[in-house]
């Protein structure tokens, strides 16, 4: 069946230092969608991509959609301690959304 | 709106023991799933449902079952808990399968 995977599990980093996951697709993706999760919360929506390519930038985030169509990428510029939580992907298959591991920020300052 | 109400928050039960964890959106959204989330695994689909009357397995059904008799409320029924069920339950709604999820606030079951 359809599995995401994602990279790295888990990342420190510096307040400041830039952050980047990667997500990628046992097969062709109609859509990706990322959301983040606080700790102790839900994850809540970020943001979806659609087309092969493509980019979108959400203030410090950019996000990315592979040309082919089975890996995207979340980057985070000059990190802060707001950013502290766990990132998901999630990939839409026929007619399910199937999550990403996950991968979990810790920002010291 | 509400949005999506799960309830409850907490829950120990004993091995053996059924329970029904209870879900409803007020947003009128066809599309519902519940995930349940364990460290280091992310977010595993048990069920889901694209409409009322409709529901399908996920990634990882057995020892759940779920009903969709209603637009609004999609429970999810544990029918004989075991340990390996301990984890924390997220139920899901989106208006289609292209627009964004919105996740209910978890059920943290623990199992002994």
């Amino acid at each position: 069946g359809q599995q995401v995977m994602q990279i790295p599990q888990y990342q420190h980093v510096q307040e400041g230092e830039d952050f980047t996951t990667y997500c990628n697709s046992s097969t062709t993706l109609s859509n990706i969608q990322w959301y983040k999760q606080r700790p102790g919360g839900h994850p809540v929506f970020l943001i979806q991509l659609v087309k092969s390519g493509e980019v979108k930038k959400q203030k410090r985030l950019t996000f990315q959609f592979g040309e082919a169509k089975k890996n995207s990428s979340l980057h985070i510029t000059a990190t802060q301690t707001t950013d502290v939580g766990t990132y998901f992907c999630a990939g839409r298959g026929t007619d399910k959304l199937i999550f990403g591991t996950g991968t979990r920020l810790q920002v010291f300052p | 709106n509400a949005g999506v109400t799960q309830t409850p928050k907490f829950q120990v039960l004993k091995t053996g023991q059924s329970m029904t964890l209870q879900c409803a959106q007020d947003m009128n959204h066809e599309y519902m799933s519940w995930y349940r989330q364990d460290p280091g695994m992310g977010l595993r689909l048990i069920h889901y449902s694209v409409g009322a009357g409709i529901t399908d397995q996920g990634e990882v059904p057995n020892g759940y079952n779920v009903s969709r008799s209603t637009t609004e409320d999609f429970p999810l029924r544990l029918l004989s808990a075991a340990p390996s069920q301990t984890s924390v339950y997220f139920c899901a709604s989106s208006k289609t399968l292209n627009t964004e999820a919105f996740f209910g606030q978890g059920t943290r079951l623990t199992v002994v």
